[in-house]
């Protein structure tokens, strides 16, 4: 069984630009969550997104956004980016988002930002 | 808010030695715990989960956990580390609302030959 894939794995952008990473989860998982991993904040919780709805946001600007397809697969956007945006994204699905259910995260897709 | 704390930021051990990561939490209520382990350039992996029952949790890997309410910790072990073992571990909580997940800080793990 596949695991979670996100693309790109890597990516150079400029300030001031936008970027649109991909999120395909475990094949019959509808539940995926996007996270930000940086070495002075950690991995913090971006959002959730569960049958095309998202279910959780955590505290992040609105610059920030994402979306769910039918079909699970998952987008987050990030416009007019910013130096701090340089970090290691990171992708998990679940199930079905139940509590009881652990997530399982993708290999990530490092953004730089020059 | 639900929290963790990971005390340790860098640990080194040598190969064969035993492994305690240690970790605590804040949450109000029976939290769900985790405890991942991620290698340079990769994702996370689940080692292993707590949700209810036996509080002591078997992993992946030959890792295991402790669950202790009254402490309010999930340390994690192991009985003989492997050079392999070299990676950082990051213990997590959920709550019973959502799928959101609260991480501690992380702990490197070195392995000394």
């Amino acid at each position: 069984k596949a695991g979670v894939t996100q693309t790109p794995r890597y990516l150079i952008k400029t300030r001031g630009q936008q970027v649109t990473l991909s999120c395909s989860p475990i094949s019959g998982h509808r539940s995926v969550s996007w996270y930000q991993q940086t070495p002075g904040q950690g991995l913090q919780f971006l959002f959730e997104y569960f049958s095309e709805t998202q279910r959780n946001k955590g505290n992040f600007p609105g610059r920030f956004s994402g979306r769910q397809f039918s079909n699970s697969r998952s987008e987050m956007n990030v416009s007019t980016l910013e130096l701090g945006d340089s970090a290691l994204y990171l992708c998990a699905s679940s199930l079905d988002g139940r509590t009881n259910q652990p997530q399982h995260f993708g290999d990530g897709t490092r953004l730089s930002i020059l | 808010a639900q929290s963790v704390t990971q005390p340790d930021i860098h640990i080194t051990v040598s190969e064969g030695a035993s492994l305690e990561l240690r970790c605590n939490y804040s949450y109000g209520a029976t939290p769900y715990l985790f405890w991942y382990v991620q290698s340079p350039g990769q994702g996370l992996q689940l080692l292993l989960k707590y949700f209810s029952g036996d509080t002591l949790v078997q992993g992946i890997k030959g890792f295991e956990a402790e669950f202790k309410r009254s402490q309010s910790s999930f340390n994690l072990r192991k009985p003989s580390v492997h050079w392999s073992d070299a990676a950082e571990y990051f213990c997590a909580v959920r709550g019973n609302a959502g799928n959101m997940l609260t991480f501690g800080g992380g702990t490197r793990l070195m392995v000394k030959p």
